[in-house]
């Protein structure tokens, strides 16, 4: 079985600062890792994955995430925030056999950018 | 890219009515599709796993009865929330992945937000 754990419920950051949403997970096998991204009364859109190979993997709207196989973590980072990256951000994870393996959602993580 | 679309964005309805919630994939066949739930401020729960031709995989502590989920075609899932109370009042979320291949992502739909009067 996986889990998924986001440290931090809410994220408050200045607009152009940088920013770090933290994930950590567990799982008895390998996993493909997610970062979705969720704005007000819309459904989920993907940021980035991870499947294997490179441990930095680079997404959409200037995101990147790191895995660390180690730290069992898929942090998600951004060097510059803006105000339009104020949204719900949820890491999961899915066993790779299937595509019909479910995926495991971690609590989410607001981040929130202030001017 | 991979699109699904959900409809309604929107319902409003009496309690006791019954509330039937499509979602499709437009551009790819979907042998499996994922309905979810979310209450405010929290993350995706799970519902059931709907499987085209076959009778859906529900999670622990969903009702089936209470929640019915068709999976007719290889492009298009319904979810009807039968004789709605207000307390299954919240955002419901599909998502979808390409038939056959294990490396896609879930592709989601913008979600339906079901009000029950």
């Amino acid at each position: 079985a996986q889990s998924v754990t986001q440290l931090d419920s809410q994220v408050p950051v200045f607009e152009e600062a940088p920013v770090e949403l933290r994930c950590n997970y567990s799982s008895s096998v390998s996993v493909y890792l997610f970062w979705y991204v969720q704005y007000p009364n819309q459904g989920l859109q993907l940021l980035l994955k991870y499947l294997s190979g490179s441990t930095l993997v680079k997404g959409i709207n200037g995101f990147e995430a790191e895995f660390n196989k180690s730290q069992t973590s898929f942090h998600l980072r951004k060097p510059s925030v803006h105000i339009s990256d104020t949204a719900e951000y949820f890491c999961a994870v899915r066993a790779p056999y299937s595509s019909a393996s479910k995926i495991i959602f971690g609590s989410g993580t607001r981040l929130s950018i202030r001017p | 890219g991979a699109v699904v679309s959900q409809h309604p964005s929107w319902v409003i309805c009496k309690s006791g009515t019954s509330v039937k919630i499509e979602c499709r994939s437009l551009d790819f066949q979907a042998t499996t599709m994922f309905w979810y739930r979310q209450f405010p401020k929290q993350s995706l729960m799970l519902m059931a796993t709907s499987n085209e031709g076959s009778k859906a995989t529900y999670e622990q502590g969903v009702e089936k009865d209470k929640f019915l989920i068709n999976h007719a075609s290889l492009t298009l899932s319904t979810l009807t929330v039968t004789s709605a109370h207000p307390e299954d009042s919240s955002f419901y979320i599909c998502s979808a992945t390409k038939t056959g291949d294990s490396n896609q992502p879930q592709h989601f739909g913008d979600g339906t937000r079901l009000s029950i009067l």
